[in-house]
Parts: structure tokens; sequence; C-alpha cells
């Protein structure tokens, strides 16, 4: 199993260019997620999908759109890149309902906007 | 309001001794989830160990273990017999909620800022 995995691994975009971050897993989760990470912080929550078919708004979500494309795979879109979007960013599944629930997370895709 | 704090932006410990990483958190909801994780310098997240709310004894995994202290809403990390591929950025984290995949918003985890931990030989 190849877990949780993100592509691309780096991208450096220009301002207002736009740009999708793909992200799947085999791991049979049902909930998956996208964090940002920014130099000396914490994840933060950018979008959350808890089963196939819904997403919602975490802490960080404007900016961002986000699309649940199947069981395996969620995607997170930037329309307009901004400089202030420059981030490493994580995508995590879960299998919701068993003991713990545990994310696991992808490598991470380190983006910058100039 | 901070909801997840870790006091100590770095920490360093010789090698082979055991070292204690701080995590306080700020909940009202009686169900809740305790993590810790650890990010080496390539950068990925890796789990380390898990606390449920309701557990009746502290988590341990191999050479970690979490002191849980419910009162004082704390869950401290314990690495014993630090080693040098111990060195890394280690995250405290909170999810709130029950167990339902259909309440909405459930598994959000919240995430400290981290610590840095350096390991000497």
């Amino acid at each position: 199993n190849a877990g949780v995995t993100q592509t691309p691994k780096f991208q450096v975009l220009k301002t207002g260019q736009s740009m999708t971050l793909q992200c799947a897993q085999d791991m049979n989760h049902n909930s998956m997620y996208w964090y940002r990470q920014d130099p000396g912080m914490g994840l933060r929550l950018i979008y959350y999908s808890a089963s196939e078919g819904t997403t919602d708004k975490g802490e960080v979500p404007n900016g961002y759109n986000v699309s649940r494309l199947n069981k395996r795979e969620f995607s997170l879109r930037l329309e307009s890149a901004a400089p202030s979007q420059t981030s490493v960013y994580f995508c995590a599944s879960t299998l919701l309902g068993t003991g713990g629930d545990t994310q696991y997370f992808g490598p991470g895709t380190r983006l910058t906007v100039l | 309001a901070q909801k997840i704090t870790q006091t100590q932006p770095g920490m360093f410990v010789q090698e082979k001794e055991a070292v204690t990483l701080d995590c306080t958190y700020d909940t009202s909801d009686p169900s809740y989830g305790l993590f810790w994780y650890k990010q080496p310098s390539s950068g990925e997240m890796i789990f380390l160990i898990y606390q449920g709310s309701y557990d009746q004894q502290n988590a341990t995994e191999g050479r970690y273990s979490l002191n849980f202290q419910k009162a004082r809403k704390s869950a401290n990390l314990v690495i014993s017999a630090s080693q040098l591929g111990d060195s890394a950025m280690y995250f405290c984290a909170m999810r709130e909620g029950n167990q339902n995949m259909f309440s909405g918003g459930y598994n959000k985890l919240i995430f400290g800022a981290g610590t840095r931990l350096a390991v000497h030989p």
C-alpha cells in the first residue's frame, strides 16, 4: 500500500495563476483532509470531506476550493494564487468509527507563489 | 482562544536520556482525542501516539508514552532512551467530538505550534 500520495511535491506559481493539488489514498478511508503548514506553525485545516460526496470548510478556507472526486481522491484547487498561499500543503485521511481514528498524512506539497 | 499550547519552542536532550515535551489543551467537550506527531527534517508527518479522553490508562507505544493528566488538561509526550533519530519537530494535536461520521465537523484536528527536539550524542 502506498498510503496517502500527493502530487506534485514542489510547485512555483506566479500571482494569479491557478493550480490543483492532487491527493489519493489506498487505505479505503472514508474521510480526507487538507492542511497547510506555515513556517514556525502547526498545521491548519483548510477543507475536509467526512465521506464521499461531502465537503466542508475548515479553519482557513478562503482562496481554496476542493473536490472529493471519489472515495480515494480529494483535490485542492487554488483559483488565483496569492503570495500568502505560499506554504506546505498536507493531505490526510482517516477511517472514522475506528478506535483512535488516526489521521495519516501524505508527504506534502511545497508551494511557492511569487 | 488557543486550544493547544506547546510552550517549549525548542528542547535538547542527551542521547539515551528521557525527555518530556509539554502539551496543554483547552476544550469543554467531554469527548476528545489527543495525538502526537513527529515531523523530521524530511517533512512528513508521522503518527506517534493517541490518547482518548475516556481512556483510563496512559497510552504507550514503544519508547513513547503519553502522560495524560485530565484535570490539568495536559498531555505530555515522554520519549525514553532518546536516539539521534528522534531529532525532529513534535506536534501535539486534539480532536473534539464524538465518533459519529455523520456529524458535521467531526475529526478536525487542531495542532499546537510544535516543539523542536535536538538529541545530542
